[in-house]
């Protein structure tokens, strides 16, 4: 166990939705990650936060946003869903100040678009 | 930019047998960071080992071994008296150094298969 918590596991949902994916990081990491797995991009980075402030940005779309709150859990908004966008959505978290810690990946969620 | 190449799209083994994974890397910075990460058939992505650019010690950790290589650009993966259970799909992942850390480049993954 990672420790990185993401809900809910799985989520089908119908093109043009809108959908909320959540991630606890692990306790004392201040960063989160967000990555997209799908088989014709494989895994690719999407945006990063640190202790509430975007800190780097990947191949996100404009239709996807992201933050993360006080407590320190994130949250990716997908929205005007495309089949597309069919995908394992992992989570990461490491601990800041110490660049080369790992980054922890929860179980991902994996969103079905319909 | 960066590049992990992960040549071996798939393996098959039998059990017991001793298997590499390759990945061939390709950056212009100094400092960087190298992962191998481990995704069983569950679908969770399981970290195995970092390292940096400045280390090019070999490890061992059990059945796990892995070679780095800066003057190949390689940091090749092998797993020695292989078991089923290491059927999976393996990542080799690049990071560099500074506020791009955290921002991996994935290789496209080596689909183990590890046979009775």
């Amino acid at each position: 166990d990672s420790g990185v918590t993401q809900t809910p596991k799985h989520l089908i949902t119908a093109t043009g939705q809108r959908v909320t994916l959540r991630c606890s990081p692990r306790s004392g990491d201040l960063s989160v990650y967000w990555y997209q797995q799908s088989l014709d991009q494989g895994l690719q980075f999407l945006i990063q936060y640190y202790n509430g402030e975007e800190r780097a940005k990947g191949n996100i779309l404009e239709r996807f946003s992201a933050q993360q709150f006080p407590d320190l859990h994130s949250e990716l908004n997908l929205s005007s869903l495309e089949l597309g966008d069919s995908a394992l959505y992992f989570c990461a978290s490491s601990v800041v100040g110490q660049e080369g810690s790992p980054l922890h990946f929860g179980n991902g969620t994996r969103l079905t678009v319909t | 930019a960066q590049k992990v190449t992960q040549a071996q799209t798939e393996i098959s083994v039998v059990e017991k047998e001793d298997v590499t994974l390759d990945c061939v890397y390709e950056t212009r910075d100094t400092t960087y960071y190298l992962f191998w990460y481990k995704q069983p058939p569950s679908g969770e992505l399981v970290f195995l080992i970092r390292r940096n650019s400045f280390d090019e010690q070999n490890e061992i950790s059990g059945r796990y071994s892995w070679n780095f290589q800066k003057s190949t650009s390689s940091f090749n993966f092998t797993i020695t008296a292989s078991q089923v259970v290491d059927s999976a799909v393996y990542f080799c992942a690049l990071s560099v150094g500074g506020t791009s850390y955290g921002k991996l480049t994935f290789g496209q993954g080596t689909i183990l298969t590890v046979h009775p």
